[in-house]
């Protein structure tokens, strides 16, 4: 059962314009929500996080914005920049006991010049 | 170094072999994650250590596979009697706060390949 879905495999977008990742949700437990970026032969390196309690998040290019009621998250990326050209993982997790993350399967994002 | 160090880069095995895989986390930090990515998929979760302690492993896929951070800093996760559907990346990551709180630094994980 695939709690974090990520159903984009692929995004592709010109340099300048805006990437939006789509991300969704099953675990009503679920409070707080973090987008990592992945570089091949690279580990996840995080990106920007979102607690339950909000439904928007801005650090610099990048917007995470939460719709509890949906179970949706969206990262907002503009403007776009070839360098931002990655996979993103959506990933959640829950207050109950440790918080280990659950991860979605990624989107890779493909910004072109 | 600065960041989490895992080692090998890359393993190849025949099916059969016991491979062992090992994480250096950053220094002082509590909590320790493994996680395992199958091409094309997120990383899911294996275990967690806080400081020496295992404190929970229900991801671990079966008995063939085992993790230990006996002085709470490096861990090495033992895979015995290797199947092919053993390979996979094998990402180690790691906390400053206890309860995996905090950020999650990862490494670049081990790439084990399992003929």
């Amino acid at each position: 059962d695939q709690q974090v879905k990520q159903n984009s495999p692929s995004l592709s977008v010109q340099e300048g314009r805006i990437s939006i990742l789509n991300c969704d949700y099953t675990n009503s437990m679920f409070d707080y929500f973090l987008w990592y970026k992945k570089y091949p032969a690279e580990g996840p390196t995080f990106l920007i996080s979102i607690s339950s309690i909000k439904d928007k998040n801005e650090d610099g290019r990048f917007t995470v914005f939460l719709n509890k009621s949906a179970k949706h998250l969206s990262l907002h990326i503009v403007p776009s920049q070839p360098g931002d050209s990655a996979v993103y993982f959506c990933a959640a997790r829950s207050n109950t006991g440790f918080q280990k993350l659950v991860f979605g399967t990624g989107t890779r994002l493909l910004v072109s010049p | 170094g600065a960041g989490v160090s895992q080692s090998p880069r890359y393993k190849v095995a025949k099916r059969g072999q016991d491979v062992a895989l090992r994480c250096d986390p950053i220094s002082g930090h509590v909590s320790l994650f493994w996680y395992q990515q199958a091409l094309g998929q997120g990383p899911e979760f294996l275990t967690y250590f806080q400081n020496e302690a295992q404190l929970d492993k229900s991801g671990l896929p079966s008995d063939r596979f085992f993790a230990e951070r006996p002085e709470g800093s490096v861990s090495t996760l033992k895979i015995q009697r290797t199947q092919q559907e053993d390979s996979a990346v094998y990402l180690c990551a790691s906390s400053s706060r206890g309860q995996g709180t905090g950020e999650l630094f990862f490494g670049e994980g081990s790439r084990l390949t399992v003929l």
